[in-house]
């Protein structure tokens, strides 16, 4: 089934230690995203790549790296992780590098940093 | 600043109908989607606006006016199964995406 996997699920964090969440598309979109979701705001825009070995700055990328070594995987990387960081984050993808597209997104990874 | 507002919750009865504002404020605009976001799940695209204007799809409409920077989404028949968050985001000069922060909607019997 075509789509975009996210993985871990759900993980539970100690502060200072690295993570990579993993994502996933089998649709060949060109443009892949990272955003997270905390509760009363709006989704941020984290990390974005338009296209396979190019990446971008979002709104919040402070304490994030992403990597996009090829069109179907986008990692999200936390170097040193902090309580703050506690959210839940979505991958997302489009075929459009303009953002005029839908946008499809993942399942979403949990995160709580203790 | 960028800007979208939405209400934050909102209560309606099954079987009737609902209109959920957003308003933005944009540097440039280049349209405007609705996504429907069930509690613990994925947001899924509803619709995308960028003339003005009314788009029908099945029991979801959206409307769009560019030159008030104000957007709905018009849920008809409402069903237990649109109990859902609906969130706006507009399209900036940029082709960055602003996320309104969600509007929930609770349909009660």
């Amino acid at each position: 089934i075509a789509g975009i996997t996210q993985a871990p699920t759900s993980q539970i964090l100690a502060a200072g230690r690295r993570m990579t969440l993993r994502c996933t598309q089998d649709m060949r979109h060109n443009a892949m995203y990272w955003y997270r979701q905390d509760l009363g705001l709006g989704l941020r825009l984290i990390h974005y790549s338009n296209t396979a070995g190019t990446t971008g700055k979002g709104e919040v990328p402070d304490g994030y790296s992403v990597s996009r070594a090829n069109t179907d995987d986008f990692p999200l990387t936390l170097a040193s992780a902090v309580p703050s960081q506690t959210s839940v984050y979505f991958c997302a993808s489009s075929d459009s590098r303009e953002g005029t597209g839908e946008l499809f997104f993942g399942e979403g990874s949990r995160l709580t940093v203790l | 600043g960028q800007n979208i507002d939405q209400p934050t919750e909102m209560t309606a009865t099954e079987g009737a109908i609902v209109q959920i504002n957003c308003t933005y404020q944009t540097s440039g605009f280049n349209g405007l989607f609705w996504y429907q976001q069930h509690a613990g799940e994925a947001p899924t695209f509803l619709s995308y606006n960028v003339l003005d204007g009314l788009e029908e799809k099945g029991r979801f409409s959206s409307f769009l006016s560019r030159s008030k920077g104000y957007s709905y989404l018009l849920l008809k028949e409402l069903q237990m199964k649109d109990s859902a968050s609906y969130l706006c985001a507009a399209l900036d000069s940029n082709y960055q995406l602003i996320w309104g922060a969600g509007t929930k909607l609770i349909i009660k019997p």
